[in-house]
């Protein structure tokens, strides 16, 4: 089973600042089947990045992604209000599908 | 806009069996671009995909809970289900079920708004 790590665990920062997540992995993650997806409270997760660095539908582009192998970076080049909630990460090059624990953005 | 929608009990006493149903509101079960799939997320914590059924059939299941857990589909009704067996307190959790594409992104492309299931006497 590939272990995704993320960090930090939770991240506060102030409206129109740069964030950056990491994820790492205990194995390589080949293809870069590698995703990121938001989750606000009460609510289902979102799909913002797939293959490491496609943008989903609809998202906006101050998300991006970056990496391969075993460490890969989810960047908010300027955080909006939207945008304070929790990102995981998941790896689906191999079963079982496994997420990293979360990273919490949350606001300063 | 494709809706899901989870139902079942909200509650389940221990050592008992966990049933939920999953509808999805378009005929795209019968489609092989999608698959089908059942993740969890206990009160405040992470994700847990813990098993997907495709177009074919076939399943994969959390080594965990490979030996409690059948998820099965039902395509007349455009339904998909999952039951989990001998319940402990430890499955308690809110169920998300979610589509998965086959091409393009390959992950979840939609989701359920989630039940919370508590494992309790």
């Amino acid at each position: 089973e590939i272990v995704l790590t993320q960090s930090p665990g939770t991240l506060s920062l102030s409206p129109g600042e740069r964030a950056t997540l990491s994820c790492r992995a205990s194995q390589s993650v080949s293809s870069s089947y590698l995703a990121w997806y938001q989750q606000k409270p009460g609510q289902a997760p979102r799909l913002l990045i797939y293959g490491a660095s496609s943008r989903a539908t609809g998202i906006p582009d101050r998300f991006s992604g970056s990496g391969s192998g075993t460490d890969f970076t989810l960047t908010i080049s300027r955080l909006e209000p939207e945008d304070f909630a929790v990102y995981y990460c998941q790896q689906y090059v191999t079963s079982p599908r496994t997420f990293g624990q979360g990273t919490k953005v949350e606001i300063k | 806009q494709l809706q899901l929608q989870e139902s079942g009990p909200g509650l389940v006493k221990p050592s008992e069996t966990l049933s939920l149903t999953c509808t999805v509101s378009d005929g795209s079960m019968r489609s092989s671009s999608y698959y089908w799939g059942w993740i969890r997320q206990p009160p405040g914590k992470g994700l847990e995909c813990i098993g997907i059924i495709y177009y074919s059939g076939s399943t994969y299941y959390s080594p965990s809970l490979k030996s409690r857990l059948t998820i099965s589909v039902d395509t007349s009704k455009n339904q998909f289900s999952l039951r989990l067996k001998s319940v402990t307190a430890t499955d308690t959790a809110v169920y998300f079920c979610a589509r998965g594409r086959t091409t393009g992104t390959l992950n979840w492309d939609y989701w359920g708004q989630g039940t919370l299931v508590t494992v309790s006497s």
